[in-house]
């Protein structure tokens, strides 16, 4: 099955800083990708699917330009956190499907802490 | 519009013994998929298993089983012979005819030794 890569891992930083995340589709040629959001105790709350080539699909309440996707390639989609606040906090995971009612495969997340 | 309920917020099992934990769903899609994820502590999800509404058999992946009643929009995940490596977080999931998946609450399995 896919292997997904996710850097980085955690993230600490100061409020104001605007953070990358990258998932990686390794093995597979992904022309969707998922971001997700996970608060503490949770479940998975779906951002936007990011979609090679063009202009991703955000789901009700997220807010575009705070959470920038750039999928410029097959394998890569990245989520920028603008101008991060401690409410952005979270853990954020990326995932791939290879098909119509197949599994997710999910990269390994990314624990963003803002100070 | 899709929706996943899992009504057990924790469930403790004793080691080796089998546990069962609920997972309803509601979609109005003849076609669609269902699919329980494990999200131990360090928070990685994994693909535990996979159901077809068209599949007729229940779909069994080691000590998983799904126990799928589609009349009754239920997909109950089984662990058979629980291990200590089994405490975590399981979420049942479903997606219709495309690639949107919903996932429910979650349920937090606890093992006993």
């Amino acid at each position: 099955g896919a292997v997904v890569s996710q850097h980085p891992s955690w993230v600490i930083c100061k409020s104001g800083t605007s953070v990358k995340i990258e998932c990686r589709s390794l093995d597979f040629q992904a022309t969707t990708m998922f971001w997700y959001r996970q608060f503490p105790k949770q479940s998975l709350m779906l951002m936007a699917t990011s979609n090679e080539g063009s202009k991703a699909t955000y789901e009700q309440g997220v807010e575009k330009d705070k959470f920038l996707i750039n999928h410029a390639s097959l394998t890569l989609s990245t989520l920028t956190v603008t101008s991060a606040h401690p409410e952005d906090s979270s853990f954020y995971i990326c995932s791939v499907q290879q098909g119509p009612n197949q599994p997710q495969h999910f990269g390994d997340g990314t624990r963003l802490s803002i100070l | 519009a899709q929706k996943i309920t899992q009504t057990q917020p924790g469930m403790f099992v004793q080691e080796k013994e089998a546990v069962t934990l609920d997972c309803t769903y509601d979609t109005s899609d003849p076609s669609y998929g269902l699919f329980w994820y494990k999200q131990p502590s360090s928070g990685e999800m994994i693909f535990l298993i996979y159901q077809g509404s068209y599949d007729q058999q229940n779909a069994t992946e080691g000590r998983y089983s799904l126990n799928f009643q589609k009349a009754r929009k239920s997909a109950n995940l089984v662990i058979s012979a629980s291990q200590l490596g089994d405490s975590a977080m399981y979420f049942c999931a479903s997606n219709t005819g495309g690639f949107k998946t919903i996932f429910g609450a979650g349920t937090r399995l606890f093992v006993k030794a």
